[in-house]
């Protein structure tokens, strides 16, 4: 099983359509869980970031976190085809010394807005 | 404007070729990260440094080569011993190499192998 799994879409919604989009993963020492949104050809940005279980509103954005079922999404609200993007899931966990990295990346689900 | 910078853009390279790309951050960050990214496949970590001079190997060094001489810069060299170097590789920093500390990234380099 691999650590986090994201559905890599693509999902295709309407102009103003609620989006959620989910991330799922193993590890429950995960403590830390970011969204990136990346367009064609560019670098990711962060958009989300939570920390621990719960929720995050930022805007049309929110995150959420339940880590007894080990699962995160973020909703889009009234989403517009400026949100057409792809969007990664990020999580890392408490740093043991000699691992490789502190992020953990889902593979990114493509998201299209139609006018 | 504080931020990461990669170059080139685009960059072409015959088979055999080692080539080197670069990454400039002004964030005053002391870690610093080099991603591969491949369609299907994610950000997969090739290497990390949390101080200078200083670097570890990720999922994917083999291939690879990086440096650290100065807290701002982090070139990665991509040898002709990568036998799969096309790809779109992507540097990223962050204020420490800690639990929680974000990442951010540069805009880039796709890399193409002639």
């Amino acid at each position: 099983q691999k650590e986090v799994e994201q559905d890599p879409g693509p999902l295709s919604v309407p102009e103003g359509a609620i989006v959620s989009l989910n991330c799922t993963y193993s590890n429950s020492a995960f403590q830390y869980f970011m969204w990136y949104r990346q367009y064609s050809r560019k670098g990711p940005e962060l958009l989300m970031y939570t920390y621990s279980s719960g929720n995050k509103e930022d805007g049309r954005f929110t995150a959420q976190v339940d880590k007894s079922s080990k699962y995160i999404s973020l909703f889009i609200r009234d989403s517009q085809p400026s949100d057409s993007a792809t969007y990664l899931c990020a999580m890392s966990a408490i740093l043991i010394w000699g691992s490789q990295g502190n992020l953990i990346f889902g593979k990114g689900t493509k998201l299209s807005v139609k006018p | 404007d504080g931020g990461i910078t990669q170059s080139p853009k685009y960059l072409f390279r015959k088979e055999g070729q080692n080539v080197t790309l670069s990454c400039e951050q002004n964030l005053n960050h002391d870690a610093m990260y080099w991603y591969r990214q491949d369609p299907g496949q994610g950000l997969r970590l090739i290497y990390y440094s949390q101080i200078v001079n200083d670097f570890q190997k990720g999922d994917i060094a083999e291939g690879y080569s990086v440096s650290r001489e100065k807290k701002e810069s982090f070139p990665l060299t991509v040898t002709s011993a990568q036998k799969n170097p096309t790809a779109f590789y992507l540097c990223a920093s962050s204020m420490r190499l800690a639990q929680g500390d974000t990442q951010y990234f540069g805009p880039g380099t796709r890399l193409t192998v002639l």
